[in-house]
This record gives C-alpha cells, sequence and structure tokens, in this order.
C-alpha cells in the first residue's frame, strides 16, 4: 500500500527550464509535506516543507504547491541548473505524529542537463 | 564530523550470513530510525526509536531486527541475510519538538546480499 504516489520517476530537464514533480496523498490525516534532495552517495536531506493551510511555498527556484482538495502537491524547480541533478522525494506526515514517521514517495531522479 | 554515521558504508556478504549495520549521532536527538532505499520504492521504514526504552516496527520489519544501545546509538541486524535484502540502507535521527520535524540522514550502507 502506497500512500504518497509519486511521478515521474526520472525527469530530463534543459539547464534553464522548469522542472516539475508530482505527488498525491490518500490520508487527509496528513498533516505536514517536506521535500528532501538526495545527491548521489549521500543521505536525503529536507528541501523544502509545507502545510496543508497554505496552498504555495517558495524557497528561492523552489516552489511547493498544494492542493488539499485533490490530495496533491508538487515541486517546482525555477531555472533548473546541472546542479540541481538529483533524486528528489516527497514525504508526508501524519497529524498524530506517530512517533515523527514520514512516509516517502517513490523518489525521481531528475537530470539537468547544461 | 558529520552528525549521523554509518558503518561500513559498503558491504558484501553471503547468504544466511548475521550482519550488522551500526548508527551514531552527536545531534542529541531522542528519535532514530532505520530505512532501506530500492530503485523504484524509494524509502521504506524498517524500525524507528523514541528513545532507548521504545522501539516499534516499521513498514518493513519483517527479517530484520534493532537495537538501541545508547541514546547515541541504534543498530540494525539482519539475522540471516537473503538476496532481496540488497539495498541502500539509512539511518535517521529527528528532534520531535518544532516544524519542520527535520529527519537528518547518515550518508547510508550499501548492502549486497549475494
Amino acid at each position: 500500500q502506497q500512500q504518497v504516489k509519486q511521478s515521474p520517476q526520472s525527469l530530463i530537464v534543459q539547464k534553464g527550464g522548469i522542472s516539475i514533480i508530482n505527488c498525491a496523498y490518500e490520508n487527509t490525516a496528513f498533516d505536514y509535506f517536506p521535500w528532501y534532495q538526495q545527491f548521489p552517495g549521500k543521505g536525503p536531506a529536507l528541501l523544502i516543507a509545507i502545510r496543508p493551510d497554505v496552498s504555495e511555498k517558495k524557497e528561492g527556484r523552489f516552489t511547493i504547491s498544494f492542493n488539499k482538495s485533490a490530495k496533491q502537491f508538487s515541486l517546482h524547480i525555477m531555472d533548473s541548473q546541472p546542479g540541481d541533478s538529483a533524486t528528489y522525494f516527497c514525504a508526508a506526515r501524519h497529524s498524530n505524529n506517530q512517533g515523527g514517521k514520514l512516509i516517502f514517495g517513490q523518489g525521481t531522479e531528475l537530470s539537468v542537463k547544461p | 564530523d558529520a552528525d549521523v554515521t554509518q558503518t561500513p558504508r559498503n558491504r558484501i556478504t553471503k547468504t544466511g550470513k548475521r550482519i550488522m549495520l551500526e548508527c551514531s549521532q552527536t545531534k542529541g536527538h531522542d528519535r532514530m530510525y532505520w530505512y532501506r532505499q530500492d530503485p523504484g520504492l524509494g524509502l521504506r521504514l524498517i524500525y524507528y526509536s523514541f528513545d532507548v526504552k521504545d522501539i516499534n516496527k516499521g513498514e518493513i520489519s519483517d527479517g530484520y531486527s534493532v537495537s538501541r544501545q545508547a541514546q547515541a546509538k541504534f543498530s540494525l541486524s539482519l539475522e540471516s541475510a537473503i538476496p532481496n535484502q540488497t539495498a541502500l540502507y539509512f539511518c535517521a535521527t529527528s528532534d520531535p519538538g518544532l516544524p519542520p520535524y527535520e529527519q537528518y540522514f547518515g550518508p547510508g550502507t550499501r548492502l549486497t546480499v549475494t
């Protein structure tokens, strides 16, 4: 049972383009939605996060768009750069905390071509 | 020095062998987690621990066991390794206090079971 579904599995974007990664969730009790970025040979690291009471959060070139009614959220990377090439994971946290557990999506391998 | 360290970084073992992966952290966090990463499946939670006396199963705990020797140390054991346990394993920690409820990941252990 995959509670957070992420797409696409891989993405190739030209330098300067917009990268878009989508996630959908099923459990309406999720209350926190982070995105993690993982470079080859490294562990994932928090990139940006959003709570469901806002529809958008922007940090630099990275924006999360959140659609509560559709139970979907997405990561947009504007002006994509080769240094953004990494694997991106969306995740969700249950409102009752459950030990701070996160449910992760399947991951998207992003490659930004120069 | 890294806040979350994992040993070994790479390990090749044979089917049926017992193996232990170790995790240490200097962040002073009570909560620790073990995940495995497989292509196309994302990060899946194996076990998590709220503190030294509290151990909880994650979504894929069969075939694994853990030990929380101290606040700073959390070990994952494969009692009898099998080939489908070949994966990238990550340890993570978190502070339950305040948003963004960030999890801090170690560099990972690449395990191959032949």
